[in-house]
């Protein structure tokens, strides 16, 4: 049973770039949640997505950031013009349902640098 | 909003001695969860609390959840160098799905 996966494991952008990070979820798992983590910080809650629907964006930034989880297809998470502060590791996570305390299987995670 | 404080930020000890680590929250928890994240790796989930003074353990580690589900502690007996990594709390309120993780302790043991 293949893990959550992640793709691409590192991403190198400039300023001004999009970058698209895809995440799938563990085979069987339709919730999804993205996290961002900065260099030597805990994790930050992003945004939470079930197929076509965004259940809570709570942790997305206002502008330039958005994510979505097609019925076919991977969840993506998409950044519009990069700037430096957006350089983090980029962890997916998948569960199986949304109960609360349900466990979160994370992906390997994208590492985004912006040059 | 919600925040989970958790401490030590980093502990260093010898192969063989014990370590634990805390975490807080101003708020009544739904549950607690911990995760270990090796360098470079990804969180992986360990375990999870529900119930008022749960006590579970796992190998050389144990797990508590305050009475007041208002705190959580990790601790380690004897660690051994495979123990080192990040180690965070990560708590569910009554909101669903979404985690907020506590800053994490990094964990270093020297042989």
């Amino acid at each position: 049973n293949a893990g959550v996966m992640q793709n691409p494991r590192h991403l190198v952008r400039r300023r001004g770039q999009e970058a698209r990070l895809r995440c799938s979820p563990m085979k069987g798992h339709s919730h999804v949640y993205w996290y961002r983590q900065l260099p030597e910080e805990g994790l930050k809650f992003m945004v939470y997505l079930q197929k076509e629907n965004i259940i809570d964006e709570s942790g997305m930034p206002k502008e330039r950031f958005s994510a979505e989880f097609p019925k076919e297809g991977p969840s993506i998470l998409r950044i519009q013009q990069v700037v430096r502060g957006d350089s983090a590791a980029y962890f997916c996570a998948s569960s199986l349902r949304r109960d609360r305390g349900r466990e979160q299987y994370f992906g390997p995670g994208t590492r985004l640098t912006v040059t | 909003g919600q925040q989970v404080m958790q401490i030590p930020q980093y502990q260093h000890v010898q192969e063989g001695e014990d370590f634990t680590t805390y975490c807080n929250s101003s708020t009544t928890l739904s549950n607690i969860q911990w995760y270990k994240q090796r360098p470079g790796g990804h969180p992986v989930f360990l375990i999870q609390l529900v119930k008022s003074g749960e006590v579970k353990k796992q190998k050389r580690l144990t797990f508590q959840f305050g009475e007041a589900k208002k705190n959580s502690s990790l601790h380690i007996t004897a660690t051994q160098t495979t123990d080192v990594g990040t180690y965070f709390c990560a708590a569910s309120y009554n909101q669903g799905g979404k985690l907020i993780f506590g800053q994490g302790t990094e964990l270093s043991v020297k042989p």
